[in-house]
């Protein structure tokens, strides 16, 4: 079975800016999470889909906002970027809710914002 | 709020020696606790997991324990390689979120 992919792997933006990253989760998989990863503030959840509803949100602005298809590929954007959002964004999948199943995480994309 | 709390945040073990990370986590409602190792370039990878009604886990040179009454628990890495340098990652998953700890560096020296 193929893996978690993430597209684009790299990204640049300039801050004001807006950007949308994708995720297309291991086949047969129905929950996709939404992580932060930075070098101060650690792995951080941002939020999970379930069949298309968003189940769970972490502690993240509204400017973070995700949805997922019915095919259970799953697409997260960033309003209005700030310096601060520069960051490794992973996602990851599981059969099941989050914490039900073994969660598979994809190689990340790399947002850098000038 | 809850919180994981990781240590050390750096290990450097002689290959073929052991090695011991351990974590503590606040939230009473935990009751899922994988281990991640996370390579250079690439997502986190589960290494092995434990749900709250088992104490101990092995699965080859790795293994994990878990003590809910004092809210820690801890990787074991017997027989270290080359190879399992990288950066490991705790992780609890309670009422409805994973939360990570800080991360531990391993550098195994060959």
């Amino acid at each position: 079975k193929a893996g978690v992919t993430q597209t684009p792997r790299y990204l640049i933006k300039t801050r004001g800016q807006q950007v949308t990253l994708s995720c297309s989760p291991i086949s047969g998989h129905r929950s996709v999470s939404w992580y932060q990863q930075t070098p101060g503030q650690g792995l951080q959840f941002l939020f999970e889909y379930f069949s298309e509803t968003q189940r769970n949100k972490g502690n993240f602005p509204g400017r973070f906002s995700g949805r997922q298809f019915s095919n259970s590929r799953s697409e997260m954007n960033v309003s209005t970027l700030e310096l601060g959002d520069s960051a490794l964004y992973l996602c990851a999948s599981s059969q099941g809710l989050a914490g039900t199943d073994t969660q598979y995480f994809g190689p990340g994309t790399r947002l850098t914002v000038l | 709020g809850e919180n994981v709390e990781q240590h050390p945040s750096t290990l450097s073990v002689q290959e073929g020696d052991s090695a011991v990370i351990k974590c503590t986590y606040s939230d009473s409602a935990s009751n899922y606790f994988p281990w991640y190792k996370q390579e250079l370039g690439k997502g986190p990878q589960l290494i092995i997991d434990i749900r709250s009604n088992v104490g101990e886990k092995k699965d080859q040179r790795i293994a994990v324990t878990l003590n809910k009454t004092a809210k820690h628990f801890s990787l074991h890495i017997t027989e270290t390689q080359p190879e399992d340098s990288a950066v490991y990652f705790c992780a609890t998953h309670g009422a409805y979120k994973y939360i990570f700890g800080t991360g531990t560096r391993l550098k195994v020296l060959a």
